[in-house]
């Protein structure tokens, strides 16, 4: 069976440090890869997602990049931290079951706040 | 913004059916109905999906009516692990559609 990870669980962050957070995903080949960010009290909010190794699209612009060095494995960066970047920070995953069916999985996440 | 709108809160009485309704006013038909529920401070987890047809798995029933307008989650004995906010939401799914969730129903199981 699919799993998918991600770490740190959660993370306190000073403003202006850098940040990387990790995603892999076992069980799986070739899926295709999310970053949402949740806003305390507000919905998921796509940041990046990726079809394959090195293939980052970007939704909204933001402080924030993406890489995927390897097939199961997402990571979010950025060079300085913002106090904005707060929230809680999901992976998730997904691949091609049927004619438009990708039903996507989330990680458990990672709470970050920056102060 | 999300396309779906939903109550912000139920109760249920533990052991009882749930029953969570969703209007889909602008779905399209290429998409399909997907369910999501989240549990404080955890990743949201998936329960069903359906495109046109009523689905069953083993944590749930979705019933779409035949204009796709509406759609009901049944959680048919629902316990207190229930207690969660409950997600609908019109995607054409994977890297074809962004999961855009809403504010979705809190569902508070009561003993």
């Amino acid at each position: 069976s699919q799993t998918i990870h991600q770490w740190p669980a959660t993370l306190v962050q000073p403003v202006g440090s850098p940040l990387s957070l990790e995603c892999t995903v076992e069980g799986t080949s070739n899926p295709n890869l999310y970053w949402y960010r949740q806003a305390a009290g507000r919905g998921l909010q796509l940041l990046f997602y990726s079809v394959g190794i090195g293939q980052i699209s970007s939704e909204v612009p933001q402080n924030l990049s993406a890489s995927r060095p390897q097939d199961r494995q997402f990571i979010l960066s950025s060079k300085k931290l913002l106090l904005s970047d707060s929230g809680f920070y999901l992976c998730a995953w997904s691949e091609l079951a049927g004619a438009n069916q990708e039903t996507q999985y989330f990680g458990p996440g990672t709470r970050l706040l920056v102060l | 913004d999300a396309k779906t709108t939903q109550p912000p809160s139920m109760d249920c009485a533990e052991g009882r059916a749930a029953n969570l309704p969703c209007n889909h006013s602008t779905i399209s038909g290429n998409e399909y109905v997907y369910w999501y529920r989240q549990i404080h401070s955890q990743g949201p987890q998936y329960i069903i999906h359906g495109l046109k047809n009523n689905e069953t798995n083993e944590m749930a029933s979705l019933i779409i009516t035949e204009d796709r307008k509406s759609s009901t989650l049944i959680l048919p004995h629902a316990t207190l692990r229930d207690t969660a906010v409950y997600y609908c939401i019109d995607s054409e799914g994977g890297s074809q559609g962004n999961l855009i969730f809403g504010k979705g129903t809190k569902l508070s199981v009561k003993p």
